[in-house]
C-alpha cells in the first residue's frame, strides 16, 4: 500500500543539526511532490516546505529559511529534510506528506525531534 | 505567511451536527480553491478528509462535507459519532508555492 516511513526520534542539542528521512513505497516517488509539516508539543501543524523528487525543486517556509534544506533521493525512493542551527522552540513531530490532489494526502508517522541540552 | 484563523474549539451531541470555520485572505483562502481538511486523533498523523474546497477521499464518509464563501471556509460534520472526536486542521495554497494551516479546532463530541 502507499506509504511513508519515517526515521526514528532524535535528541539533540542546541546549535547542533538533524536530518529526517521520509522513505516512500506503493507509489512512483516521483510523481508527487514532499512536503514537511511539523508540529510543536500541544501546537497546530505548521507547513516548512516542499521538495519535488522529479526535479529537485525546493521552496521553504520564511521562518526556516537560510536554517533547512529538503533533498530527494529517487534511487531509494527517500525524502530528507535537515534542520541546521537547532534552537528549544525546533523541539516538534516533523511529518512529511505527500503532495497529491492539491492536498496532503498521505502522511508519514512522524518524527519526534527533542532540542535539550 | 499568517495562520488561518480557526476557533480552538466546538462540540456537539452524538448525532447532531457542528460546523468549523477557517477564516484567512484573498491571499490564501478566497484567492484559491485549494483549501483541505485534516483530521487528528491524538498521538496520530494527521488524516485527510476534504480537498480542493468540497471533495472527499475515497473512504472518508459522506457525513463530512465543506463550503467555502470568500476567505471562509467550513467544514460541517453530521450525524456525530465518538469517532469524530479529534483535532481537525484547515490548510490552503497560499500562492508562491506556499501552504498555511490553521490553527486547529478541538472537536468534541458530547
Amino acid at each position: 500500500q502507499v506509504q511513508l516511513v519515517q526515521s526514528g526520534a532524535e535528541v539533540k542539542k542546541p546549535g547542533a543539526s538533524v536530518k529526517v528521512s521520509c522513505k516512500a513505497s506503493g507509489y512512483t516517488f516521483t510523481t508527487y511532490g514532499i512536503s514537511w509539516v511539523r508540529q510543536a508539543p500541544g501546537q497546530g501543524l505548521e507547513w516548512l516546505g516542499w521538495s519535488r523528487p522529479y526535479n529537485g525543486n525546493t521552496n521553504y517556509a520564511q521562518k526556516v529559511q537560510g536554517r533547512v534544506t529538503m533533498t530527494t533521493d529517487t534511487s531509494t525512493s527517500t525524502a530528507y529534510v535537515e534542520l541546521w542551527g537547532l534552537r528549544y522552540d525546533d523541539t516538534a513531530v516533523y511529518y512529511c506528506a505527500r503532495e497529491g490532489v492539491l492536498a496532503f494526502d498521505i502522511w508519514g508517522q512522524g518524527t519526534m525531534v527533542t532540542v535539550s541540552s | 505567511q499568517s495562520a488561518l484563523t480557526q476557533p480552538p474549539s466546538a462540540s456537539g451531541s452524538r448525532g447532531q451536527s457542528v460546523t468549523i470555520s477557517c477564516t484567512g485572505t484573498s491571499s490564501d483562502v478566497g484567492g484559491y480553491n485549494y483549501v483541505s481538511w485534516y483530521q487528528q486523533h491524538p498521538g496520530k498523523a494527521p488524516k485527510l478528509m476534504i480537498y480542493e474546497v468540497t471533495k472527499r477521499p475515497s473512504g472518508v464518509p459522506d457525513r463530512f462535507s465543506a463550503s467555502k464563501s470568500g476567505n471562509t471556509a467550513s467544514l460541517t460534520v453530521s450525524g456525530l459519532q465518538a469517532e469524530d472526536e479529534a483535532d481537525y486542521y484547515c490548510s490552503s495554497y497560499a500562492g508562491g508555492n506556499n501552504w498555511v494551516f490553521g490553527g486547529g479546532t478541538e472537536l468534541t463530541v458530547l
